[in-house]
């Protein structure tokens, strides 16, 4: 019964580094989404894919980068951290047709860039 | 503009009290998918509740219940006899159909509902 799994739940990084969030699912879902929530804020769509090898940008996609290998894994990359990059970060998935399937969350990761 | 909007931000009753979150969507699509989704303190996204355009129905599930209106593109959700443990931070979400089948949604801000014993 995992779902959706993100890696790591916490982090802390310096202006300038690079980090990878990991997120996987083993539902296998073809539909992989990764979100920021702000604080007091609503969810906001980084990037989604829609099966492997397909990807594409969602509302706020600067500063970030994915990849999707494999139906099952789709980190997201930070290449140089920025304080406005400080968030939650939700990665999530759904079922492959129809824009009624609900998007199933991972637990969150939870980024602060000092 | 904003394609859902949860106009109250936050919602303090006293547990037993009923509470209703409000949810309003802004769509020119015909065939559409609403969602409520429940954020708890521990910080995860719970499903609650999908619902179609073209289903009005009223749904009721133990305490909670949910509004759908057409006429006037609103989702509402009612927590009766609220617990403690109902608080959260509840989204309502809009799916528009896409003739790719993407299902891209659209979050409203939010409702962090305090229930206080």
């Amino acid at each position: 019964n995992a779902g959706v799994t993100q890696t790591p739940k916490f982090r802390i990084l310096k202006i300038g580094q690079s980090m990878t969030l990991q997120c996987t699912q083993d539902m296998n879902h073809n539909y992989m989404y990764w979100y920021r929530q702000d604080p007091g804020m609503g969810l906001k769509l980084i990037y989604y894919s829609v099966g492997a090898g397909i990807t594409d940008k969602g509302e706020v996609p600067n500063g970030y980068n994915v990849s999707r290998s494999t139906t099952e894994d789709f980190p997201l990359r930070l290449e140089l951290a920025a304080p406005s990059q400080t968030s939650v970060y939700f990665c999530a998935s759904s079922a492959l047709t129809g824009s009624n399937q609900p998007q199933h969350f991972g637990d969150g990761t939870r980024l602060s860039i000092l | 503009a904003q394609k859902v909007t949860q106009a109250q931000t936050e919602i303090s009753v006293v547990e037993k009290e009923d509470v209703t979150l409000d949810c309003v969507y802004e769509t020119r699509d015909t065939t559409y998918y609403l969602f409520w989704y429940k954020q708890p303190p521990s910080g995860e996204l719970v499903f609650l509740i999908r619902r179609n355009s073209f289903d009005e129905q009223n749904e009721i599930s133990g305490r909670y219940s949910w509004n759908f209106q057409k006429s006037t593109s609103s989702f509402n959700f009612t927590i009766t006899a609220s617990q403690v443990v109902d608080s959260a931070v509840y989204f309502c979400a809009l799916s528009e159909a896409r003739g790719d089948n993407f299902n891209k949604f659209y979050f409203g801000s939010g409702t962090k509902l305090n229930v206080k014993p």
